[in-house]
Protein backbone atom coordinates (compact mmCIF):
# COMPACT_ATOMS: atom_id res chain seq x y z
CA UNK A 1 0.00 0.00 0.00
CA UNK A 2 1.18 3.96 -1.01
CA UNK A 3 1.90 5.54 2.12
CA UNK A 4 2.03 8.92 0.78
CA UNK A 5 0.33 10.75 -1.53
CA UNK A 6 1.26 13.45 -3.85
CA UNK A 7 -0.65 16.88 -5.09
CA UNK A 8 -0.85 17.70 -7.69
CA UNK A 9 -0.57 14.62 -10.04
CA UNK A 10 0.94 16.74 -12.57
CA UNK A 11 2.37 20.11 -12.80
CA UNK A 12 3.67 22.04 -15.70
CA UNK A 13 5.50 25.62 -15.29
CA UNK A 14 7.45 28.05 -17.17
CA UNK A 15 11.50 28.07 -16.47
CA UNK A 16 12.73 30.13 -13.83
CA UNK A 17 9.29 29.74 -12.04
CA UNK A 18 9.27 28.11 -8.57
CA UNK A 19 7.21 24.71 -8.50
CA UNK A 20 5.59 23.07 -5.24
CA UNK A 21 4.98 20.25 -4.46
CA UNK A 22 2.88 18.52 -1.54
CA UNK A 23 2.58 15.12 0.19
CA UNK A 24 0.21 13.97 2.63
CA UNK A 25 0.49 10.53 4.68
CA UNK A 26 -1.55 8.55 7.13
CA UNK A 27 1.18 7.31 10.38
CA UNK A 28 3.39 8.65 12.35
CA UNK A 29 6.57 8.83 10.32
CA UNK A 30 10.50 8.36 11.84
CA UNK A 31 11.68 10.14 8.65
CA UNK A 32 10.56 11.30 5.05
CA UNK A 33 12.55 11.31 1.51
CA UNK A 34 11.83 13.14 -1.61
CA UNK A 35 13.18 11.16 -4.91
CA UNK A 36 13.34 12.30 -8.48
CA UNK A 37 13.33 9.77 -11.59
CA UNK A 38 13.91 11.01 -14.78
CA UNK A 39 14.61 8.43 -17.92
CA UNK A 40 18.14 10.13 -17.73
CA UNK A 41 19.23 9.51 -14.24
CA UNK A 42 16.45 6.81 -13.15
CA UNK A 43 15.77 7.04 -9.16
CA UNK A 44 17.60 9.64 -6.95
CA UNK A 45 17.36 10.93 -3.32
CA UNK A 46 17.27 14.52 -3.21
CA UNK A 47 16.31 15.38 0.87
CA UNK A 48 15.43 13.78 3.64
CA UNK A 49 13.75 15.07 6.40
CA UNK A 50 13.19 13.82 10.17
CA UNK A 51 9.57 14.01 11.83
CA UNK A 52 11.53 16.39 14.90
CA UNK A 53 12.48 18.30 11.76
CA UNK A 54 10.23 21.54 10.00
CA UNK A 55 12.24 22.34 7.65
CA UNK A 56 15.52 21.73 5.47
CA UNK A 57 16.82 22.90 2.24
CA UNK A 58 19.56 22.03 -0.42
CA UNK A 59 20.48 24.27 -3.40
CA UNK A 60 17.12 25.01 -4.79
CA UNK A 61 15.19 22.65 -2.79
CA UNK A 62 13.40 23.45 0.22
CA UNK A 63 11.35 20.75 2.44
CA UNK A 64 8.75 21.33 4.91
CA UNK A 65 7.35 19.02 7.48
CA UNK A 66 4.08 19.63 9.60
CA UNK A 67 3.43 16.41 11.58
CA UNK A 68 0.09 17.53 13.19
CA UNK A 69 -0.98 17.84 9.74
CA UNK A 70 1.14 14.94 8.38
CA UNK A 71 2.24 16.99 5.14
CA UNK A 72 5.62 17.94 3.44
CA UNK A 73 6.49 19.46 0.58
CA UNK A 74 8.91 20.43 -1.89
CA UNK A 75 9.83 23.41 -3.20
CA UNK A 76 11.64 23.73 -6.22
CA UNK A 77 13.27 27.44 -6.49
CA UNK A 78 14.08 29.20 -10.02
CA UNK A 79 13.07 25.80 -12.04
CA UNK A 80 15.19 24.53 -15.16
CA UNK A 81 14.28 22.29 -17.75
CA UNK A 82 16.23 19.85 -16.28
CA UNK A 83 14.19 19.64 -13.46
CA UNK A 84 11.64 18.03 -15.58
CA UNK A 85 10.88 14.57 -13.82
CA UNK A 86 8.62 12.47 -11.74
CA UNK A 87 8.98 13.18 -7.94
CA UNK A 88 8.00 10.85 -5.17
CA UNK A 89 7.86 11.67 -1.26
CA UNK A 90 8.49 8.34 0.69
CA UNK A 91 8.14 8.03 4.08
CA UNK A 92 9.81 5.43 6.95
CA UNK A 93 7.27 4.89 9.60
CA UNK A 94 7.68 5.40 13.36
CA UNK A 95 8.81 1.74 14.05
CA UNK A 96 9.75 0.71 10.49
CA UNK A 97 12.75 0.28 8.26
CA UNK A 98 11.17 0.63 4.84
CA UNK A 99 10.37 3.48 2.73
CA UNK A 100 7.02 3.43 1.57
CA UNK A 101 6.32 5.55 -1.76
CA UNK A 102 3.69 7.78 -3.09
CA UNK A 103 2.14 7.68 -6.06
CA UNK A 104 4.16 10.86 -7.80
CA UNK A 105 4.02 14.51 -9.09
CA UNK A 106 4.85 14.67 -12.80
CA UNK A 107 6.85 17.95 -13.39
CA UNK A 108 7.05 19.58 -16.83
CA UNK A 109 9.14 22.80 -16.73
CA UNK A 110 8.60 24.01 -20.44
CA UNK A 111 11.70 26.21 -21.65
CA UNK B 1 32.24 5.26 -7.16
CA UNK B 2 30.57 2.73 -9.92
CA UNK B 3 26.73 3.21 -8.94
CA UNK B 4 23.81 -0.47 -8.66
CA UNK B 5 23.98 -2.22 -11.90
CA UNK B 6 21.03 -4.34 -13.43
CA UNK B 7 20.58 -6.16 -16.45
CA UNK B 8 19.09 -6.70 -18.42
CA UNK B 9 17.10 -3.53 -19.08
CA UNK B 10 14.55 -5.22 -20.95
CA UNK B 11 12.98 -7.47 -21.34
CA UNK B 12 9.44 -9.13 -23.53
CA UNK B 13 8.26 -12.51 -22.55
CA UNK B 14 4.96 -14.20 -22.90
CA UNK B 15 3.01 -15.21 -20.01
CA UNK B 16 3.64 -18.06 -18.31
CA UNK B 17 7.31 -18.25 -19.11
CA UNK B 18 10.09 -17.51 -16.76
CA UNK B 19 12.36 -14.36 -16.35
CA UNK B 20 14.94 -13.52 -14.00
CA UNK B 21 16.67 -10.22 -12.99
CA UNK B 22 20.37 -9.42 -11.81
CA UNK B 23 21.87 -6.77 -9.99
CA UNK B 24 24.94 -5.70 -8.31
CA UNK B 25 24.59 -3.73 -4.72
CA UNK B 26 27.55 -0.76 -4.69
CA UNK B 27 30.42 -2.14 -3.24
CA UNK B 28 30.09 -2.37 0.88
CA UNK B 29 26.36 -1.96 0.43
CA UNK B 30 25.10 -4.87 3.18
CA UNK B 31 21.57 -3.81 2.26
CA UNK B 32 19.62 -4.82 -1.09
CA UNK B 33 16.35 -3.83 -2.23
CA UNK B 34 13.50 -5.11 -4.91
CA UNK B 35 11.25 -3.35 -5.68
CA UNK B 36 8.20 -3.24 -8.19
CA UNK B 37 7.12 -0.03 -10.43
CA UNK B 38 4.16 0.09 -12.26
CA UNK B 39 3.39 2.55 -14.83
CA UNK B 40 2.05 5.63 -12.97
CA UNK B 41 2.87 4.18 -9.59
CA UNK B 42 5.64 5.23 -7.32
CA UNK B 43 8.04 2.01 -6.33
CA UNK B 44 6.69 -0.87 -4.06
CA UNK B 45 9.23 -2.60 -1.83
CA UNK B 46 8.84 -6.63 -3.05
CA UNK B 47 12.02 -7.29 -0.26
CA UNK B 48 14.99 -6.67 1.57
CA UNK B 49 18.20 -8.20 2.30
CA UNK B 50 20.54 -7.51 4.96
CA UNK B 51 23.95 -9.02 3.94
CA UNK B 52 22.42 -12.54 2.42
CA UNK B 53 19.36 -12.78 5.02
CA UNK B 54 15.91 -11.58 4.09
CA UNK B 55 14.54 -8.85 6.88
CA UNK B 56 11.17 -8.08 5.09
CA UNK B 57 9.53 -10.06 2.22
CA UNK B 58 5.91 -9.37 3.18
CA UNK B 59 4.53 -8.13 0.11
CA UNK B 60 7.05 -10.44 -2.44
CA UNK B 61 3.97 -12.69 -3.83
CA UNK B 62 5.74 -16.46 -3.00
CA UNK B 63 3.71 -18.08 -5.38
CA UNK B 64 5.41 -16.76 -8.07
CA UNK B 65 8.25 -14.25 -7.07
CA UNK B 66 11.68 -15.78 -5.68
CA UNK B 67 14.51 -13.81 -4.64
CA UNK B 68 18.42 -14.72 -3.54
CA UNK B 69 21.41 -12.45 -2.11
CA UNK B 70 23.97 -15.46 -2.10
CA UNK B 71 27.15 -14.31 -0.26
CA UNK B 72 25.70 -11.25 0.75
CA UNK B 73 26.72 -9.18 -2.80
CA UNK B 74 24.85 -9.93 -6.03
CA UNK B 75 20.90 -10.93 -6.16
CA UNK B 76 18.73 -12.22 -8.64
CA UNK B 77 14.95 -11.83 -8.59
CA UNK B 78 12.86 -14.52 -10.15
CA UNK B 79 9.37 -14.91 -11.47
CA UNK B 80 7.93 -18.18 -12.47
CA UNK B 81 5.25 -18.29 -13.48
CA UNK B 82 4.85 -14.45 -15.24
CA UNK B 83 1.56 -13.22 -15.28
CA UNK B 84 0.38 -10.03 -17.30
CA UNK B 85 0.12 -7.92 -14.10
CA UNK B 86 4.23 -8.44 -13.74
CA UNK B 87 4.49 -6.28 -16.19
CA UNK B 88 6.60 -3.37 -14.58
CA UNK B 89 9.93 -1.75 -14.10
CA UNK B 90 12.10 -3.93 -11.45
CA UNK B 91 14.20 -1.66 -9.63
CA UNK B 92 17.24 -2.88 -7.47
CA UNK B 93 18.47 0.03 -4.64
CA UNK B 94 21.39 -0.92 -2.26
CA UNK B 95 22.16 1.28 1.33
CA UNK B 96 25.10 1.24 3.35
CA UNK B 97 23.21 -0.24 6.24
CA UNK B 98 19.84 -1.54 7.61
CA UNK B 99 16.93 1.17 8.65
CA UNK B 100 15.10 3.57 7.12
CA UNK B 101 17.94 6.66 7.69
CA UNK B 102 20.05 5.56 5.22
CA UNK B 103 20.04 7.04 1.65
CA UNK B 104 19.12 4.39 -0.79
CA UNK B 105 20.62 4.14 -4.12
CA UNK B 106 18.88 2.99 -7.03
CA UNK B 107 19.67 0.65 -10.31
CA UNK B 108 18.63 1.96 -13.68
CA UNK B 109 15.96 -0.96 -13.15
CA UNK B 110 14.39 -3.77 -15.91
CA UNK B 111 11.59 -3.08 -17.66
CA UNK B 112 9.96 -6.22 -18.08
CA UNK B 113 6.68 -6.13 -20.82
CA UNK B 114 4.75 -10.05 -20.04
CA UNK B 115 2.74 -10.55 -23.73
Amino acid sequence: SQQGEEDPQALSIQEGENATMNCSYKTSINNLQWYRQNSGRGLVHLILIRSNEREKHSGRLRVTLDTSKKSSSLLITASRAADTASYFCATVSLYGNKLVFGAGTILRVKS
Amino acid sequence: EAGVAQSPRYKIIEKRQSVAFWCNPISGHATLYWYQQILGQGPKLLIQFQNNGVVDDSQLPKDRFSAERLKGVDSTLKIQPAKLEDSAVYLCASSLAFGGIYEQYFGPGTRLTVT
